[in-house]
């Protein structure tokens, strides 16, 4: 079992559609990220949330975590062929020091 | 240009057959680690250093080593490999270990092992 469980595992929607990805734990985080990867790269930041409750917007990319700090979700509004890719969420547990655990990733099709 | 710079980027190689996959960053940072990524499991730790000769274990260490002697470079040792350990590997370096730093990852090394 996975520290960090993110669902759904894939996701294929046509374009302008909205989408929520969701990141859960039982665990308490100090810190969650929320990274993107495309074929070939290695993964990207998109955005790091600290705050319970705290809520980030990248332009049509929505994230927001829990109030306990041990979930998050990311929600895409009119999505678009270039969203599509590999979303991943990790975290920094509170109580294993600076080992930056994974969530097992959503992949996202955006059809035109 | 500031980046992370993995050699191989891809290897196929048999059973016991020593290879060290090298990792570079030249963004002066001091916390380095190495990652797998298996379908379905997402990226796992498998080794992290905090500074130049400190090094510590992550979730999947068994069958790696790791060295960091120079700051910008951390190598991942497979002394003997096996074919569980076919997999996609990351280098990533981060400014310090402190908790919510950005993750900067190289490109990956694609490694099959026979």
């Amino acid at each position: 079992t996975q520290l960090l469980e993110q669902s759904p595992q894939f996701l294929s929607i046509q374009e302008g559609e909205n989408l929520t990805v969701y990141c859960n734990s039982s665990s308490v985080f100090s810190s969650l990220q929320w990274y993107r990867q495309e074929p070939g790269e290695g993964p990207v930041l998109l955005v790091t949330v600290v705050t319970g409750g705290e809520v980030k917007k990248l332009k049509r990319l929505t994230f927001q975590f829990g109030d306990a700090r041990k979930d998050s979700s990311l929600h895409i509004t009119a999505a678009q062929p270039g969203d599509t890719g590999l979303y991943l969420c990790a975290a920094y547990p509170e109580d294993a020091g600076n080992m930056l655990t994974f969530g097992g990733g959503t992949r996202l099709m955006v059809k035109p | 240009e500031a980046q992370v710079t993995q050699n191989p980027r891809y290897l196929i190689t048999v059973t016991g057959k020593k290879l060290t996959v090298t990792c570079s960053q030249n963004m002066n940072h001091e916390y380095m680690s190495w990652y797998r990524q298996d379908p379905g499991l997402g990226l796992r730790q498998i080794y992290y250093s905090m500074n130049v000769e400190v090094t510590d274990k992550g979730d999947v260490p068994e069958g790696y080593k790791v060295s960091r002697k120079e700051k910008r470079n951390f190598p991942l040792i497979l002394e003997s490999p096996s074919p569980n350990q076919t997999s996609l590997y990351f280098c990533a370096s981060s400014p310090s270990g402190t908790w919510g730093n950005e993750q900067f990852f190289g490109p990956g090394t694609r490694l099959t092992v026979l």
